[in-house]
């Protein structure tokens, strides 16, 4: 089974903290993924990684940014977290490649992030 | 503009009969794929099931059919036989250049589905 784990369920910071958020997964996947998902909006893509120090923007990257020194390893960086910032934070990790077929991404649990 | 739309926030359904959960989306590409997650209360998002845009016929996992319908742009999730255990938040997604290997998954803003016994 493929499994994706985020280090922490439930996250309480301070505005202004540095927060990180870890993901590991153990099936070998070049694509990683960090969404976040707020009510009405669906889950939005913050930034995603398709290989080992390798990364792209996606459509909110405003206030975060992201490392990956590791294949199986992606962490998120809320450089000086913001109330605007609390949210459900989800990772996910696939293969890569037209030659993969469907691609699809398999999700950790959710980080449940809140900045007060 | 949306690129996924599911019109129905929330829904109901009785035990044991069907439902369909709406998902219309828009692209220019010839090659995508349409997903469908569930996301129950422990938050965890679950694949469902998966359709490529080149693929005849409607894709079926178990309980649970795609409709699609190309010209319409709409993709459908079926859920037959509902069971208590399905009621979750449910989302519609794609990702389009699949031929390109096209990274980016865009979501729907989901569908709450509530199954009454």
């Amino acid at each position: 089974d493929v499994k994706v784990t985020q280090s922490s369920r439930y996250l309480v910071k301070r505005t202004g903290e540095k927060v990180f958020l870890e993901c590991v997964q153990d099936m070998d996947h070049e694509n990683m993924f960090w969404y976040r998902q707020d009510p009405g909006l669906g889950l939005r893509l913050i930034y995603f990684s398709y290989d080992v120090k390798m990364k792209e923007k996606g459509d909110i990257p405003e206030g975060y940014s992201v490392s990956r020194e590791k294949k199986e390893r992606f962490s998120l960086i809320l450089e000086s977290a913001s109330t605007n910032q609390t949210s459900m934070y989800l990772c996910a990790s696939s293969f890569h490649g037209p030659g993969q077929g469907k691609n699809i991404q398999y999700f950790g649990a959710g980080t449940r992030l809140s900045v007060l | 503009a949306q690129k996924i739309t599911q019109t129905q926030p929330g829904m109901f359904v009785q035990e044991k009969e069907a439902v369909t959960l709406d998902c219309t989306y828009d692209t220019s590409d010839q090659s995508y794929g349409l997903f469908w997650y569930k996301q129950p209360s422990s938050g965890e998002m679950i694949f469902l099931i998966y359709q490529g845009s080149y693929d005849e016929q409607n894709a079926t996992e178990g309980r649970y059919s795609l409709n699609f319908q190309k010209a319409r742009k709409s993709a459908n999730l079926v859920i037959s036989a509902s069971q208590l255990g399905d009621s979750a938040m449910y989302f519609c997604a794609m990702r389009e250049g699949l031929n390109t290997g096209g990274f980016k998954t865009i979501f729907g803003a989901g569908t709450r589905l509530f199954v009454k016994a």
